[in-house]
């Protein structure tokens, strides 16, 4: 079974501080996307990685995929209250109905004024 | 900016009921997704269509639940009957292609079961 795991689950910090969310499988992938979702809202796309290595930046956010494309970071600079919410890995399925996207279980950022 | 419309925003259904859920997806898009999303978790795959066809319904509870997209448009999730276990946010998601690039999602129906 394809898996996204997602680390950490919780994440609890004060304005300004930094952080980094990761996100790991064993399995190999053709693009990478991070989504952001707020309480009671859908999730909203950042950004989609496609290169093994390849490096975004966002304002804040640096995203990172890893170079055998098995693993992806989102790191945050100088976190803001705004920044606080759900933040989820996906990616195509690898096998079988490789349209749909695999979630992974998401990291909840709580940033404190 | 185009939007994926879902309706209604909230629902609340004793057990046993049945309930319906409707999406309208951007214009253009061909591949439509209902995903449900259990509090704190990352959504899954409930059923996917291209047009009008059902591409993957595999984690679909059949017994109890049936997804239209009758004119290749917009889309209905119905539940008949509703258990506590349904209780979730149900996510409408369109995109142009298979999704590579991203989905774009609708808020979502946030159903409580009684």
């Amino acid at each position: 079974t394809q898996l996204l795991e997602q680390s950490p689950q919780f994440l609890s910090i004060q304005e300004g501080e930094n952080l980094t969310v990761y996100c790991n499988s064993s399995s190999v992938f053709s693009s990478l996307q991070w989504y952001r979702q707020e309480p009671g809202e859908g999730p909203v796309l950042l950004v989609t990685v496609v290169t093994g290595g390849e490096v975004k930046k966002l304002k804040r956010l640096t995203f990172q995929f890893g170079d055998a494309r098995k693993d992806s970071s989102l790191h945050i600079t100088a976190a803001q209250p705004g920044d606080t919410g759900l933040y989820l890995c996906a990616a195509g399925a690898v096998s079988g109905n490789t349209g749909k996207l695999i979630f992974g279980q998401g990291t909840t950022l709580q940033v404190k004024p | 900016e185009a939007e994926v419309a879902q309706s209604p925003r909230y629902k609340i259904t004793e057990k046993s009921q049945a309930v319906a859920f409707w999406c309208d997806p951007i214009s253009g898009h061909a591949t439509l997704y209902w995903y449900r999303q259990i509090l704190g978790q990352g959504p899954e795959l409930l059923v996917q269509f291209q047009d009008e066809s059902v591409v993957d319904d595999s984690q679909l509870p059949k017994d109890r639940f049936s997804a239209e997209r009758l004119k290749g448009v917009d889309s209905t999730l119905k539940i008949q009957p509703a258990e506590l276990g349904d209780s979730a946010m149900y996510l409408c998601a369109s995109s142009h292609g298979t999704g590579g690039s991203g989905y774009t999602f609708g808020s979502g129906t946030r159903l409580t079961v009684v």
